[in-house]
This record gives C-alpha cells, sequence and structure tokens, in this order.
C-alpha cells in the first residue's frame, strides 16, 4: 500500500524568506513523488517529481525539493518566497510495485505575508 | 493546444437531479481519472479509466458513474443517490501505464452546488 502525509495544514511565512512544505511517504518499492499547486478554482499543476538519481530535485517557479530517504520525506523549498507563491501545495507518491494510480496528500495552504 | 477541458466551470443541481460534468482531451492520454475535492480532504479518487470501453471503481465511486466510449471523453454523472455532491470535481489524464514515471494533467475543475 502507498500512503502520503502533509503534517502541515498551514504554512505562513515573510515575502523573502526560504519557505518548506513537507512530505513523508510510504511504500513498498520505490517511489515515485510529485508535487503540484493549486491556485484557487483551478485545477493542480505540475511543479516537480523524483524518480530516480540525485535527491535535489529542480522544479518550475523557482521550486524544489529533496527526496530523503532514510526519513522518508519529499520536502518542498524555495530560498526567497513571493506573495504569489501563496497557493495550496499537494504532495503524490506512487509506488514502483504498485499500480499507476497515484496518491494524494491533504494539501498544505502556503500564505506568504507581504 | 493540448489540454483537458472541463465542463461546466459552475453548476447548480437541485436535489433528486442528476448532473452530469464533461472531460475531453486532446493528450492522446490513455488514462483518464475524476478525482473531488473538499476543503480540508485532499483529492479523492471517484473512477478512473485506463482503456476506451473499461473503468474502474476508485475510493468513493458510489452515487456517481462514468462511461469511456471514446478515448478523447470521460463524463462523470453525479446521481440523485450521492448523498453529498457539493464538492470540486477534478478531471485528469495520464498516459497510463505501468512503466510510466510521469505526471497526471488537471482540468480546471468543474464546481457542483447542490441547491
Amino acid at each position: 500500500a502507498q500512503s502520503v502525509a502533509q503534517p502541515e495544514d498551514q504554512v505562513n511565512v515573510a515575502e523573502g524568506n526560504p519557505l518548506t512544505v513537507k512530505c513523508t511517504y510510504s511504500v513498498s518499492g520505490n517511489p515515485y513523488l510529485f508535487w503540484y499547486v493549486q491556485y484557487p478554482n483551478r485545477g493542480l499543476q505540475f511543479l516537480l517529481k523524483y524518480i530516480t538519481g540525485d535527491n535535489l530535485v529542480k522544479g518550475s517557479y523557482g521550486f524544489e525539493a529533496e527526496f530523503n530517504k532514510s526519513q522518508t520525506s519529499f520536502h518542498l523549498k524555495k530560498p526567497s518566497a513571493l506573495v504569489s507563491d501563496s497557493a495550496l501545495y499537494f504532495c503524490a507518491v506512487r509506488d514502483s510495485r504498485g499500480s499507476y494510480i497515484p496518491t494524494f496528500g491533504r494539501g498544505t495552504s502556503l500564505i506568504v505575508h507581504p | 493546444d493540448g489540454g483537458i477541458t472541463q465542463s461546466p466551470k459552475y453548476l447548480f443541481r437541485k436535489e433528486g437531479q442528476n448532473v452530469t460534468l464533461s472531460c475531453e482531451q486532446n493528450l492522446n492520454h490513455d488514462a483518464m481519472y475524476w478525482y473531488r475535492q473538499d476543503p480540508g480532504q485532499g483529492l479523492r479518487l471517484i473512477y478512473y479509466s485506463q482503456i476506451v470501453n473499461d473503468f474502474q471503481k476508485g475510493d468513493i465511486a458510489e452515487g456517481y458513474s462514468v462511461s469511456r466510449e471514446k478515448k478523447e471523453s470521460f463524463p462523470l454523472t453525479v446521481t440523485s443517490a450521492q448523498k453529498n455532491p457539493t464538492a470540486f470535481y477534478l478531471c485528469a489524464s495520464s498516459i497510463g501505464s505501468a512503466g510510466y514515471t510521469g505526471e497526471l494533467f488537471f482540468g480546471e475543475g468543474s464546481r457542483l452546488t447542490v441547491l
């Protein structure tokens, strides 16, 4: 079975400060990990993914994520937050041994204050 | 441009009525999905389809029905049996094969409100 957890419902950060949105996962095989962003009343947009290779993955809009196998985590990061980064962020996981259907976390609302 | 089109964007329904949400994709993807989104509950899978004329129930299929008569289209019907249908509905697609390691592509969503 595969599962993913986003332990924070909301993250608040000041503009210009670094941000981190947390994600942990559980799979029986190797994980395929994804981050998506959703703006109000819109669909989800893909940000980045980890399949294999370098543990630090770079994606769209200056976001990056670090895969940590020992901690089963895939935290989303950005060195300097923008007000326009305020949105809902979803982590998703697929198990390499499972089906192609991903499991999504509950989402974390990121609020960047001016 | 390639993408997924959902319609209508907003829909109001009276209790006891069935409604159908449209989802069309021109990405030539095999797999299509329907998710329901409620505040604080993330995305819950309703139905998915890997090929034409075949579909599978997801985690919350009760009160919903789908069809997959064409590769490009995967409409969702919210029936009167769905007890709490007010939600934001998202359609997605992907290549869908077991070896696929890419992301899902989402439509812009349909917001259904039951009056």
